[in-house]
């Protein structure tokens, strides 16, 4: 069966440092790749999708980056964080052309 | 530009009735839609989706429907269990995208299960 881990499920950083959050998925090959950000009291907003190893699409712009060096793996970063990034972030993966996303559980970030 | 609408943010429901979640969306291109569940610090959680040239799936406990000509759709849950209390999430999907494309999600309705 597939699995899809996140790490760290809870970093606090300060106004202004770099961050990395790392995605992995387990179990099927090939995937879409997803993030997403749920800020509070809000719903979730795709950041960034890719088809396949270095093919990534932005979707709004921001002070993010994404990159996927491996099939399996998606990182999300930034050079230096605002406090407007704090939020839940999310990776999701699915199966080429299928609709239905999996997510994985998520990363806390605040930014002080 | 709010494309997928939930308009409770919360539902209070008697355990063992009837839960009826609702979404709208304005965006004609919209042709896949799915429900998902979210505990507190966790993913979402897939629960249920349904395509456009249907008007009703149903799974276990679980059944959508689609008015597409209302741009409407709704979860129904019965009966409901005290391990349904959490927020559902309604997303959307163009199939333009060829399901490559990220979904579309409302803002989510925060069920609460009543004892």
């Amino acid at each position: 069966s597939q699995t899809i881990h996140q790490w760290p499920a809870t970093l606090v950083q300060p106004v202004g440092s770099p961050l990395s959050l790392e995605c992995t998925v387990e179990g099927t090959s090939n995937p879409n790749l997803y993030w997403y950000r749920q800020a509070a009291g809000r719903g979730l907003q795709l950041l960034f999708y890719s088809v396949g190893i270095g093919q990534i699409s932005s979707e709004v712009p921001q002070n993010l980056s994404a990159s996927r060096p491996q099939d399996r793996q998606f990182i999300l970063s930034s050079k230096k964080l605002l406090l407007s990034d704090s939020g839940f972030y999310l990776c999701a993966w699915s199966h080429d052309r299928a609709h239905e996303q999996f997510f994985g559980p998520g990363t806390r970030l605040t930014v002080l | 530009d709010q494309q997928v609408k939930q308009n409770s943010p919360s539902l209070s429901v008697q355990e063992g009735r009837i839960s009826i979640l609702n979404c709208d969306y304005t965006n004609s291109m919209f042709d896949y839609f799915l429900w998902y569940k979210k505990y507190p610090a966790e993913g979402p959680t897939f629960l249920i989706s349904i395509s456009s040239i249907k008007d009703k799936n149903e799974d276990g406990r679980f059944t959508v429907f689609l008015n597409k000509s209302a741009k409407h759709l709704s979860l129904h849950i019965v009966p409901s269990q005290p391990g349904d209390s959490a927020v559902y999430f309604c997303a959307a999907s163009a199939v333009s995208g060829g399901g490559a494309d990220g979904l579309t999600f409302g803002k989510g309705t925060h069920l609460i299960i009543q004892p």
